[in-house]
This record gives C-alpha cells, structure tokens and sequence, in this order.
C-alpha cells in the first residue's frame, strides 16, 4: 500500500515549456486534490476531483488544467510554463470532503521554472 | 484578507516546553478546523481535528476552537525533538480546504 505517490519528484523547466505532473493513489479514495505551497502563503487549492471524469476549479486555477480519467489517478498540466509557477506541487486524496475523512497527502514535486 | 490567518513564527523551544500554536479565521460560518504537521520536504499529515467551538484532546496534543473571538489553538504538551515540524493549521466549506501558512516549530534537546 503506497498510499499517495507523485512523480516527478523535481523538475526544471524553461518558461513556456509544458509538462504533466502525476498523482497516482492506490486506496480507492473517490476525491483527489492538487495544492501549491509557497513561502509566506500555505498550502492553496489549484483543482479538485470528486470522480472519475470530474473536475473542479479550487483557489488559484490559472495557468492549470487537470484531468482524472481514471480513479486513481489525477494529472495536473501546465502548459505554459512561467516563473510564477514555482512551487512545490503536492497532491492528496480522501474518501470525501468531510472532516472525518482525512486528506492523505504526497510526497511533493518541486518545480523550478526559469 | 486570508480565510486563515497563522503566525509563521519560528518557534524555538527546550524539551518539555509546552507550545502554544495559534491561527485566526476570518469567517464565523466555518465549522471544521484542522492541524496538520508538516515535516522538512514531506507531504502534511492530519494530527487533529475539531468542529465548532471547545477542545479536543489526543495524547499530548489538545486543539481548542474559540468561536466568539474567531480563534484556533494547538497546544503540546512535554514537547519532544520529534515535534520539531511546521505545524498548519486549516478550514474547510464544503469541498474546498483553507490552510494559513505554517508555524515552524523546533524543540530543542
């Protein structure tokens, strides 16, 4: 059971290139989430899922697109890339959204965009 | 003005200390508050949680919300070294979860 899994683990990129971060969760949990966390501003909600097929915009979408085509996965896309961007990525899943059904988060991607 | 409001300190302490962690919320509509831990380059980890106002307590950890004054506390009781983590404290309104930006803590042998 490795529970919440995110690849990769670091990346650089040139402003304007994309790349596809993924999150994979193998405890059957129906919602997943990506947040951003940045020095002096927490942890920020980008985009949720709660389904297969759904998706929902959270706090700070812009510049993201996401997709969860399958249950246990959820991509997070940037296809511009900008220096703004700079962050540490990380994703997490629960069973849903109430309190009780904790938020299980990953390991973070780092992502340097120069 | 942030949905959650949290002093990013540092916070240095000795071994055995008791720490108080604080965080403020700007909207009285929310019901559910959260701690989450943190440790140096990983994923945060759910510690505790509570709803609406008084405490909740789970070993050396006690979460107390405080309603009128729109106020969230963690306290830790016989800190340990192993303590030593950003602590974040966090809301929720329906599927969309608020954290304020962490309090470093380190507690010193």
């Amino acid at each position: 059971n490795a529970g919440v899994t995110q690849t990769p683990k670091f990346r650089v990129l040139k402003t304007g290139q994309s790349m596809t971060l993924l999150c994979a969760q193998d405890m059957n949990h129906e919602y997943m989430y990506w947040y951003r966390q940045d020095p002096g501003m927490g942890l920020r909600l980008i985009h949720y899922s709660v389904g297969e097929g759904t998706t929902a915009k959270g706090e700070v979408p812009d510049g993201y697109n996401v997709s969860r085509l399958k249950k246990q996965n959820f991509l997070l896309g940037l296809e511009s890339a900008a220096p703004s961007q700079t962050s540490v990525y990380f994703c997490a899943s629960s069973f849903g959204p109430r309190l009780e059904e904790t938020q299980y988060f990953g390991p973070g991607t780092r992502l340097l965009v120069l | 003005q942030k949905e959650v409001e949290q002093d990013p300190g540092p916070l240095s302490v000795p071994e055995g200390a008791i720490v108080s962690l604080n965080c403020t919320y700007s909207n009285s509509a929310f019901q559910y508050f959260m701690w989450y831990r943190q440790y140096s380059r990983k994923g945060p980890e759910l510690l505790m949680y509570t709803y609406s106002s008084g405490n909740k307590e789970d070993g050396r950890f006690t979460a107390q919300v405080d309603k009128s004054s729109k106020y969230i506390s963690l306290f830790i009781r016989d800190s340990q070294p192993s303590d030593s983590a950003t602590y974040l404290c966090a809301t929720n309104t329906g599927n969309q979860f608020y954290f304020g930006t962490g309090t470093s803590l380190t507690v010193i042998p």
